[in-house]
């Protein structure tokens, strides 16, 4: 199966500053990858797919970049409702796999 | 409004079964594949498995594969999972998923609890 390596584990950032999310797979998965977002308490919900696509309704600080092994997920301006865990997620083939998640926490 | 609604949840013993369901409206279920994740208290998201639009293709992740059984029923816009053989390891919420046109999982159900348990 493929491995999904997310880093860092966790971060502390204040309002307005720009956060950045990486995932590296262990194997190339061209740009088979989705970003979510999850809140406690409630489901996951989708912000990027496709590595770069953001998904409609996702306020466009949210941005995706990468291909092959190497992706981001980047905050340019985090606001108070995006402190909230962030996992990836590889498409490229079964079984999927997430990466460990990131949690965003307020400094 | 696209809605998914697992149910089914609830306690049960180590080595007893469960079956989970998700109920799907809102959107044309039978032209969309499906998928279960878990989440044990405190972790990350688990991939699970995954259902083809007819049934006839399934994939399953290792750690439940021989156990759990992923089925659906297009006439009653229903998502399944048999669960057998349970551990205090399967102890989390699941939730089912829509697998949207490009792969991702664009659609969520609230998530069912299972807690294993003597």
């Amino acid at each position: 199966a493929i491995q999904m390596t997310q880093s860092p584990s966790s971060l502390s950032a204040s309002v307005g500053d720009r956060v950045t999310i990486t995932c590296r797979a262990s194997q190339g998965i061209r740009n088979e990858i989705g970003w979510y977002q999850q809140k406690p308490g409630k489901a996951p919900k989708l912000l990027i797919y496709a590595a770069s696509t953001v998904q409609s309704g996702v306020p466009s600080r949210f941005s995706g970049s990468g291909s092959g092994t190497d992706f981001t997920l980047t905050i340019s301006s985090l606001q108070p409702e995006d402190f909230a865990t962030y996992y990836c997620l590889q498409d490229y083939n079964n079984p999927r796999t997430f990466g460990q998640g990131t949690k965003v926490e307020i400094k | 409004e696209v809605q998914l609604v697992e149910s089914g949840g609830g306690l049960v013993q180590p080595g007893g079964s469960l079956r989970l369901s998700c109920a799907a409206s809102g959107f044309t279920f039978n032209t969309f594949e499906m998928n279960w994740v878990r989440q044990a208290p405190g972790k990350g998201l688990e991939w699970l498995s995954y259902i083809s639009t007819t049934g006839t293709t399934i994939y399953s992740a290792d750690s439940v594969k021989g156990r759990f059984t992923i089925s659906r029923d297009n006439t009653r816009n229903s998502l399944y999972l048999q669960m057998n053989s349970l551990s205090v390891e399967d102890t989390a919420v699941y939730y089912c998923a829509r697998v949207a046109g490009y792969d991702a999982l664009d659609f969520w159900g609230q998530g069912t609890m299972v807690t294993v348990s003597s």
